[in-house]
């Protein structure tokens, strides 16, 4: 099937790492993307990784990929109150046209 | 800079009436969709677009129809809303299929009593 699968929530303190996971399907995916969506807003692209790389870091975003696993990871370094959000996790479908394929979302709550 | 507009932001709506929601983007992207975004579900695709005078059915199509009458605009229809409708619904679009991601719009928050 098509599904993207991500744990619902993550709690971590001010100042820790954090790490969202994220596992997909499709092992033709040449895109695979994180986005995220702030409270009553739409979903912003954050970054996303070219499926013939193993990591992409990006300030505090660090993505790792293990396509043997069909798994993405997510890391956030130095983590703060402002990050608190829903991520998602996106694939490709090669075999639909580069349609998106949307992951549930993980809620990051960041506390004080 | 308005990217991806969508109207309304809100809207209430009894059991069995109709309405349209309306994106409108100005980046000239071909491709256009419509989400709908429910608790625990992530986002599932509507419909999409390919271009102008294109429309295709996604993964949860029935009892909505879409069309793309110009390039810069793409109308989600409710004919005869029901309660399962309620949800938020976002509109994105793409300048290509691979594009580096969606540019979404706000989101329209629907509820059907």
């Amino acid at each position: 099937g098509e599904d993207v699968e991500q744990s619902l929530f993550l709690s971590v303190r001010e100042g820790d790492s954090s790490v969202i996971n994220c596992t997909y399907t499709d092992s033709s995916s040449t895109y695979l993307y994180w986005y995220k969506q702030e409270p009553g807003a739409g979903l912003q692209l954050l970054t996303y990784i070219f499926s013939n790389m193993d990591m992409k870091q990006d300030q505090r975003l660090t993505v790792l990929l293990n396509k043997k696993d069909k798994h993405l990871s997510l890391r956030i370094a130095d983590t703060q109150t402002g990050d608190s959000a829903i991520y998602f996790c996106a694939e490709t479908l090669q075999n639909q046209g580069g349609k998106l394929i949307f992951g549930q979302g993980t809620e990051l709550s960041v506390k004080p | 800079n308005a990217g991806v507009t969508q109207t309304p932001k809100f809207r209430v709506l009894k059991t069995g009436q109709s309405m349209t929601l309306l994106c409108a983007q100005d980046m000239n992207h071909e491709y256009m969709y419509w989400y709908r975004q429910d608790p625990g579900m992530g986002l599932r695709l509507i419909h999409y677009s390919v271009g102008e005078g294109t429309t295709a059915k996604g993964e949860v199509p029935d009892g909505y129809n879409v069309s793309r009458l110009k390039k810069q605009n793409f109308l989600l229809g409710l004919e005869s809303a029901a309660p399962s409708q309620t949800s938020v619904y976002f509109c994105a679009s793409s300048l290509t299929r691979r594009d580096y991601g969606y540019t979404f719009g706000s989101g329209t928050r629907l509820t059907v009593v």
